[in-house]
C-alpha cells in the first residue's frame, strides 16, 4: 500500500522560507506513470495546488505561487521536497503531500498524505 | 485562469439523492475528478476521469459531465456521507480546485 509522510518544522517566522519534506512507501517515486505534488489548506478554507514534479525533475507550478515555489525530487531517497520562500501568515495551512496519476494527459490524485500544519509567526 | 464554480453547501435527508454541481466554461470537454474530505482528514478521491469509481468507493457515488456543469450524485446517502467535496480538474498545465461544496446530512 502506497504511504506519503510530510515532514518539516510545524512553525516558520515571517519572511523565511518554508521547508517540507514527502516521504514515499510502498512504491517507486520513479515510475513513469505518475506526478508527485504538494496541496495546501488554510485553516477553514478549500484545496489549494502549489505545484507538481515528475521523477525527472520537470515541474508545474501554481502561476500564484510560482514566484516563490521550488519543488525537487530526490530519487535516490524516493523522496520530493518543498520551498516556499518569503512567507506571511497567509501562508499558514496545512501542507499536503499527494500523488497524481497521469492517464491520457490528465492528472488526479489518488494517494494524499495525512497532512501537516505549517503556521507562519513570529 | 479556468474557474470551477461549486455552490457552498448543499443539504439532503439519509437516503436520499444529493447531488453537487461544478461549474466551468465548456466542462464538459474536460475531465473531472471529485474529492470527499471529511473533518481533520486528508481528501479523498471518489470519482476520476468524470464517473469512474476507485477500488472501495461504493457504488452509490456516480459523476457526470456535460456542457457547462459537472455533477456528482450520492444516491442513497447516509449520515458518513457528510463532508466537504471538491472538483478538480487539468487544465493548460494547471490543477484547478473547485471551492468546496459542504454536504449536510439532515
Amino acid at each position: 500500500q502506497l504511504q506519503l509522510q510530510e515532514s518539516g518544522p510545524g512553525l516558520v517566522k515571517p519572511s523565511e522560507t518554508l521547508s517540507l519534506t514527502c516521504t514515499v512507501s510502498g512504491g517507486s517515486i520513479s515510475s513513469s506513470s505518475y506526478y508527485w505534488g504538494w496541496i495546501r489548506q488554510p485553516p477553514g478554507k478549500g484545496l489549494e495546488w502549489i505545484g507538481s514534479i515528475y521523477y525527472s525533475g520537470s515541474t508545474y507550478y501554481n502561476p500564484s505561487l510560482k514566484s516563490r515555489v521550488t519543488i525537487s525530487v530526490d530519487t535516490s531517497k524516493n523522496q520530493f521536497s518543498l520551498k516556499l520562500s518569503s512567507v506571511t501568515a497567509a501562508d499558514t495551512a496545512v501542507y499536503y503531500c499527494a500523488r497524481l496519476n497521469l492517464l491520457r494527459i490528465q492528472l488526479w490524485f489518488d494517494y494524499w498524505g495525512q497532512g501537516t500544519l505549517v503556521t507562519v509567526s513570529s | 485562469s479556468y474557474v470551477l464554480t461549486q455552490p457552498p453547501s448543499v443539504s439532503v435527508a439519509p437516503g436520499k439523492t444529493a447531488r453537487i454541481t461544478c461549474g466551468g466554461n465548456n466542462i464538459g470537454s474536460k475531465s473531472v475528478h471529485w474529492y470527499q474530505q471529511k473533518p481533520g482528514q486528508a481528501p479523498v478521491l471518489v470519482i476520476y476521469y468524470d464517473s469512474d469509481r476507485p477500488s472501495g468507493i461504493p457504488e452509490r457515488f456516480s459523476g457526470s459531465n456535460s456542457g457547462n456543469t459537472a455533477t456528482l450524485t450520492i444516491s442513497r446517502v447516509e449520515a458518513g456521507d457528510e463532508a466537504d467535496y471538491y472538483c478538480q480538474v487539468w487544465d493548460s498545465s494547471i490543477v484547478v480546485f473547485g471551492g468546496g461544496t459542504k454536504l449536510t446530512v439532515l
